[in-house]
Order: C-alpha cells, then structure tokens, then sequence
C-alpha cells in the first residue's frame, strides 16, 4: 500500500450536491490527519484536522476509520467555490515531523 | 498581516546557474519548510528547519542548500541549477514541526530550469 493514497479525481458534481472522497494510509500508528484544498496554482491552505474519529466544520465532515486505515471528507451542499484540489496529508511513519501529502483529488462543481 | 512571503514567484534559469529563494514569516512561528510540488508527485519535502538555528533533510534534498538566517527567514538556494529542478517550490511555516500544527504556505515560486 502507498503511504498516502487517493483516488484523483476528477469528481464533477452538480450544485448542491453531498460529495464524498476517502483517503488511505499505511502508517497506523498515525494520530493525526488533515486536509488541505489547494485551488489551481495556488498554495495549499488547512481545510480540516483530524485527530480522533472524526471533524465537522459546517458543511465539511471529516471522519478517521483506524481498522481500516482510511480518513473521508464529506462535503454537503456544495458550491462553485468548493471546485479545487483536495489533499490528504499524514504524519511520516519514521519521523512524525515530517508530512506524508497525497496526490489530491480534483472536485468540480458545476451551475 | 502578510503570513508567508516567499520571493521571486517566477524564475527561469539556465542550466548550471545558481539562486536563492527567499521566504519570511511574520507569525513568530519556530518551524519552517521548503517543498517542491511537481505534476504526479504530491508535494515533496525538500529541508526543513524545526527551529531556529537547525536544518534537516527532507525526502529530496540532493542539489539543494537551506540556510535558517533567523527565526523569520528560511532561504532555499540551489547551485548548479539542473532541469529536473524545474518545479514549483512553496515555502511553508508552523508552530512547531513535531506538533504537525497547521502549516501556512507562501504563494509559491514557479521555477524553470532549461
């Protein structure tokens, strides 16, 4: 399994739409998780932190599954400005300063 | 309140040249990053420094030289610049590295090496 692993995308959905996208990982000794969103071009910025079984920020619901290694990101209601890149990111097995970051998943909302 | 500043944005060498890229952070943060983000390669470490003072490899740091000049500033040079440099490099800062706080990235600096 890859350390950090996402499915890229792209998810193109309509408006106000509930979408959902997982992320596994290898290191199960990992305590913490996050997302970022990075918009095209642009730097990545902190969505959520993870760091039991699970987060939710509004319309944004972060849950951790430990038995099965996994994190999801769950957004409801979604709109035009959500359209970005979604990065999962996990603490490196051997030194935990260091960040494992996922290859992102792509989201499109459309009108 | 301007976060992380990292300069040039955009820069286009010649092989074998060498630059500096600078980064400053005004958010008295101890620890700060430089990362290489390249098409179907997620964002790569390259070094990092966990305070003030002290300087650690990253997953890719081969042809790369970092210096912590003080607590705001982190600069990235490369010496003999090569293509497979060509990237986009971002700068990053946290609270402290062993804590995996929050990390607060510069715009980024899109750099070409021909």
């Amino acid at each position: 399994r890859k350390e950090v692993e996402q499915d890229p995308g792209p998810f193109n959905v309509p408006e106000g739409a509930t979408v959902a996208f997982n992320c596994t990982y290898s290191n199960s000794a990992s305590q913490s998780f996050f997302w970022y969103r990075q918009d095209c071009r642009k730097e990545p910025k902190l969505l959520m932190s993870v760091y039991s079984s699970g987060n939710e920020d509004g319309r944004f619901t972060a849950q951790l599954n430990r038995a099965s290694q996994y994190i999801s990101l769950l957004i409801r209601d979604s709109k035009l400005s959500d359209s970005a890149t979604y990065l999962c990111v996990v603490p490196n097995a051997g030194n935990n300063r260091k960040l494992i970051w996922g290859l992102g998943t792509s989201l499109a909302v459309n009108p | 309140n301007a976060g992380v500043t990292q300069t040039p944005k955009f820069q286009v060498l010649k092989t074998g040249q060498s630059m500096t890229l600078q980064c400053a952070q005004d958010m008295n943060h101890n620890s700060m990053y430089w990362y290489r983000q390249d098409p179907g390669m997620g964002l790569r470490l390259i070094y990092y420094s966990a305070s003030e003072g002290t300087t650690d490899k990253g997953e890719v740091p081969n042809g790369y030289n970092v210096s912590r000049l003080n607590k705001r500033e982190f600069s990235l040079r490369l010496e003999s610049a090569a293509p497979s440099q060509t990237s986009v490099y971002f700068c990053a800062s946290s609270v402290d590295s062993a804590t995996n706080e929050k990390l607060f990235f510069g715009s980024g600096t899109q750099l070409s090496v021909l």
